[in-house]
């Protein structure tokens, strides 16, 4: 069965600083990737995904994802963080209607 | 695009009671819709899945009597909490895929907080 690791249940980062969310999958053939961000008390934003092609790939609000086959895993960057990037952030793996979440990191931004 | 609305937003009920909540897919037709149950600072957990004009897959442990899934159009499901209890209190969030190119991709809505007291 297909699962799904969010190593950091929480990062705090400074403003202006890079981040890096890891997210490793498990599963027996390539499958479709996404990052969702979720603010407190909201629904579930999708980011970005990785079907096929080009493994870096470029989500909204300058976040982008590099699929990384040989270490099964979908990491998610940013160059610069913004206080409003504070949220929940969830890996997720999909084969068909079955789509598997990480535990979530959240996201703190320091000022 | 791919817009996903639910009403209500938040709803306060009194246990016995059954409440209806509503999931619409805005802008396009979702052949397949999704109900999920989060509870505070955890993942989301799948309830069921349904597709328009079909009986609803309910996933392991998750009372099929108790939550009722209608997917009557392909832009409108309904889940109704039936004789809730304080313990069903949560915040159910829907989502909806369409039929195409990458159709494994799930869009959600904004969450209904149901609290019974």
């Amino acid at each position: 069965a297909q699962s799904v690791t969010q190593p950091d249940i929480h990062i705090t980062v400074s403003e202006g600083a890079s981040l890096e969310l890891r997210c490793n999958y498990s599963y027996g053939a390539t499958p479709y990737l996404f990052w969702y961000v979720q603010s407190p008390g909201q629904g579930l934003q999708l980011l970005l995904k990785y079907f096929s092609g080009d493994t870096l790939v470029q989500g909204i609000k300058g976040f982008e994802a590099e699929f990384k086959r040989s270490q099964s895993s979908f990491n998610l960057r940013k160059p610069s963080v913004h206080w409003s990037d504070a949220a929940e952030y969830f890996c997720a793996v999909a084969t068909g209607n079955d789509m598997r979440f990480g535990a979530g990191t959240r996201l703190t931004v320091k000022p | 695009g791919a817009v996903v609305s639910q009403h209500p937003s938040r709803v306060i009920c009194k246990s016995g009671t059954s409440v209806k909540i509503e999931c619409r897919s805005l802008d396009f037709q979702a052949t397949t819709m999704f109900w999920y149950r989060q509870f505070p600072k955890q993942s989301l957990m799948l309830m069921a899945t349904s597709n328009e004009g079909s009986k609803a897959t309910y996933e392991q442990g998750v009372e099929k009597d108790k939550f009722l899934i209608n997917h009557a159009s392909l832009t409108l499901s309904t889940l109704t909490v039936t004789s809730a209890h304080p313990e069903d209190s949560s915040f159910y969030i829907c989502s909806a895929s369409q039929w195409g190119p990458q159709q494994e991709t799930q869009y959600f809505g904004p969450g209904t907080r149901l609290l019974v007291l």
